[in-house]
């Protein structure tokens, strides 16, 4: 079993510019969650993605947008990207909880620089 | 809306020493807690998480929690640190599923020799 992998590991882009950072969840997993995780901080919900619309959403404007495919993999994109957005991107992928909680494990990130 | 406050950005122990990590949360309603380890240049590990079964919960690497409902705290003891629990912890709270937290800004656990 893979994990959740995400690509690519590390991003320098420049202001202004857009990016997608993709996810593919653990193997018999449905749901895909992003977070942003600044220098120093706690990763920040960003969305999560089931059944290919996205579900909950946390603070974050719509220059961040997301994706997710039939076989439930994902993609984060962010538009007009800004200095601010400098940070390392996780994404975790879980069971959709019908009944009881499941556990969500996360990837290995991708470090986006903005330049 | 949910919080969470981990008490120290930093704790540096001996190792043998015991380790305290603290977490306090603001809730209106129990929710689901979980508390996750992250080595450098790596995503999340869970390290154990509360479901509002047992009050004592055991995770991986010999590390227990105690859910205090009362005091609205998951602190993290561990009697005996060793150099390979040198990394930043995260405690996080969840209403609806593990997919969707809200994480403290995490403690960086330093292990001297």
């Amino acid at each position: 079993d893979a994990g959740v992998t995400q690509s690519p590991t590390h991003l320098i882009k420049t202001r202004g510019q857009q990016v997608t950072l993709r996810c593919s969840p653990k193997s018999g997993h449905d749901t895909v969650s992003w977070y942003q995780q600044a220098l120093g901080q706690g990763p920040q919900f960003i969305f999560q993605y089931y059944e290919e619309e996205e579900r909950q959403r946390g603070n974050f404007p719509d220059r961040f947008s997301g994706h997710q495919f039939p076989n439930y993999s994902s993609e984060l994109n962010v538009n007009a990207l800004l200095l601010g957005d400098s940070a390392l991107y996780l994404c975790a992928s879980s069971s959709f909880p019908l009944v009881v909680l499941t556990e969500a494990f996360f990837g290995q990130g991708t470090r986006l620089t903005v330049v | 809306a949910q919080s969470v406050t981990q008490l120290g950005s930093h704790v540096s122990v001996s190792e043998g020493a015991l380790v305290l990590l603290r977490c306090n949360y603001s809730s209106s309603v129990p929710p689901y807690l979980f508390w996750y380890v992250q080595y450098p240049n790596q995503g999340l590990q869970l390290l154990l998480k509360y479901t509002s079964a047992a009050t004592l919960v055991k995770g991986i690497n010999g590390f227990e929690a105690e859910f205090k409902k009362s005091e609205t705290s998951f602190h993290l003891p561990k009697p005996s640190a060793h150099m390979s629990d040198a990394a930043e912890y995260f405690c996080a709270v969840s209403h609806t599923n593990a997919g969707k937290s809200t994480f403290g800004d995490g403690t960086t656990l330093t292990v001297k020799p």
